[in-house]
């Protein structure tokens, strides 16, 4: 069973502040971990694949990097503002390739 | 942008009716996929399909379910007499590469 771990589970912050999240996943058999958000009832929003090592990927204010060694990935939101409130979902997938395996996910709610 | 469409949006169904959730993923795409989230829980996998036919199904994904591609462009989930715990959110999904676009989910109410 592929287990992905997310923390925390949800996050209160003040407009303006930055934060974090992490993604813990197996260490064995990477292929790619996926970072999404999610408002509910809409389609979850591809933020970024990261496939090596080392990967450091930016969006904006939001940027993600990746350590395949020891199974994490975190997600970090400069500067968080009120539209940043969403669930945010990390998603491993295996060399199988044959589906995502989701985490639980972040749910973060920004203040004005 | 290519989308994955999804209909109906929004379901309400008695117990033990059937149901069919339709998708259209983008054209190119090559692997489909279903995804449910129960309220409150996580987004689970259901199904995987390639090559006109299942490539991988979960525990979840007992015989009350089934999927298609009838026409080459529609992908549908069956769910043959629905209970009251399949409310949910469905996800159709299509991918060609490592990426995965995702419907806008169908909301299926069982009363």
């Amino acid at each position: 069973i592929l287990n992905v771990e997310q923390s925390p589970q949800s996050l209160h912050v003040q407009e303006g502040d930055s934060t974090n999240f992490t993604c813990s996943f197996p260490s064995s058999n990477f292929y790619a971990l996926h970072w999404y958000r999610w408002e509910t009832a809409k389609s979850p929003e591809a933020l970024f694949v990261m496939t090596l090592n080392g990967d450091e990927k930016k969006k904006g204010r939001i940027s993600a990097t990746l350590n395949t060694k020891e199974g994490y990935s975190y997600l970090y939101i400069k500067g968080s503002q009120p539209e940043d409130s969403a669930t945010y979902l990390c998603a491993f997938v295996n060399t199988g390739f044959q589906k995502l395996v989701f985490g639980t996910g972040t749910r973060l709610l920004v203040s004005p | 942008e290519p989308e994955v469409t999804q209909t109906p949006s929004h379901q309400v169904t008695q117990m033990g009716q059937e149901v069919i959730l339709r998708c259209v993923p983008i054209s190119n795409h090559l692997y489909f996929y279903w995804y449910r989230q129960i309220l409150g829980q996580k987004v689970e996998f259901l199904v995987s399909f390639y090559n006109n036919e299942i490539s991988e199904k979960s525990e979840i994904f007992d015989d009350q379910f089934s999927v298609e591609r009838p026409d080459g462009s529609n992908f549908t989930l069956k769910i043959r007499s629905t209970k009251l715990e399949d409310s949910a959110m469905y996800f159709c999904a299509s991918s060609v590469l490592s990426t995965i676009y995702f419907g806008e989910g169908s909301w299926l109410t069982v009363v």
